[in-house]
């Protein structure tokens, strides 16, 4: 069965303090991995896409990468405006397959 | 944004009544989804469609029908609601080929009483 599993499920961080979240998947001819932002009574807004191992993609202070098992998102010297709760999710056909989110506190 | 509106926003309903829900895109894409999410749950995947009057089931669609009958419009309906389906329910869009990107409506907040 599919799955994706992302950890942590919170992450509390002082402004500055650098780290990754994680995003395990299981997924059958994976096609594509991605990443969302999604803000409090919002819907989800695309980040990345990655298609093959070793890909990365960077926006500001965000960073994806893609092993055969996993990808991260690394952010960088975060800021308190990046406090949200982030997705991945997975495809392998025309269904994606989502995990339940790191959310994400920055303070300042 | 990828022209995506959903109607209604907010809805309150009670137990045993028929619910619509409205997705509707301006871009012309042929995939639409419609997804619940729910707390320790993430977005499960209710019906898709592939195509005018082309739809398909997803993981939780018990309860649940839509239709297509514009590329611009898929409707989700609740035949007679009931408070499992307390929810926040999501519409979207998926660009260019299988592995395209989704892009995602606001969302509507469903109240089941």
């Amino acid at each position: 069965e599919d799955q994706v599993t992302q950890s942590p499920e919170a992450l509390r961080l002082q402004e500055g303090e650098s780290s990754s979240l994680n995003c395990s998947y299981t997924v059958s001819g994976l096609r594509g991995l991605f990443w969302y932002r999604q803000d409090p009574g919002k819907g989800p807004e695309f980040l990345f896409t990655l298609y093959s191992a070793g890909e990365e993609k960077e926006k500001e202070r965000l960073k994806a990468t893609l092993t055969k098992k996993e990808s991260f998102l690394h952010i960088t010297a975060p800021k308190p405006e990046d406090s949200a709760t982030y997705l991945c999710a997975g495809t392998g056909t025309y269904k994606y397959i989502f995990g339940t989110g790191t959310r994400l506190k920055v303070l300042a | 944004d990828a022209g995506i509106t959903q109607s209604p926003r907010h809805k309150v309903t009670e137990t045993g009544t028929p619910v619509t829900l409205r997705c509707h895109q301006t871009e012309n894409h042929r995939y639409m989804y419609w997804y619940r999410q729910d707390p320790g749950h993430g977005l499960r995947l209710i019906h898709y469609s592939y195509g005018v009057k082309d739809t398909d089931k997803g993981e939780v669609s018990d309860g649940y029908s839509v239709s297509r009958s514009k590329t611009e419009d898929f409707l989700l309906t609740l035949e007679s609601a009931t408070s499992s389906q307390t929810s926040v329910y999501f519409c979207a869009i998926r660009t260019g080929g299988g592995e395209g990107e989704q892009f995602f409506g606001p969302g509507t907040r469903l109240t089941v009483l």
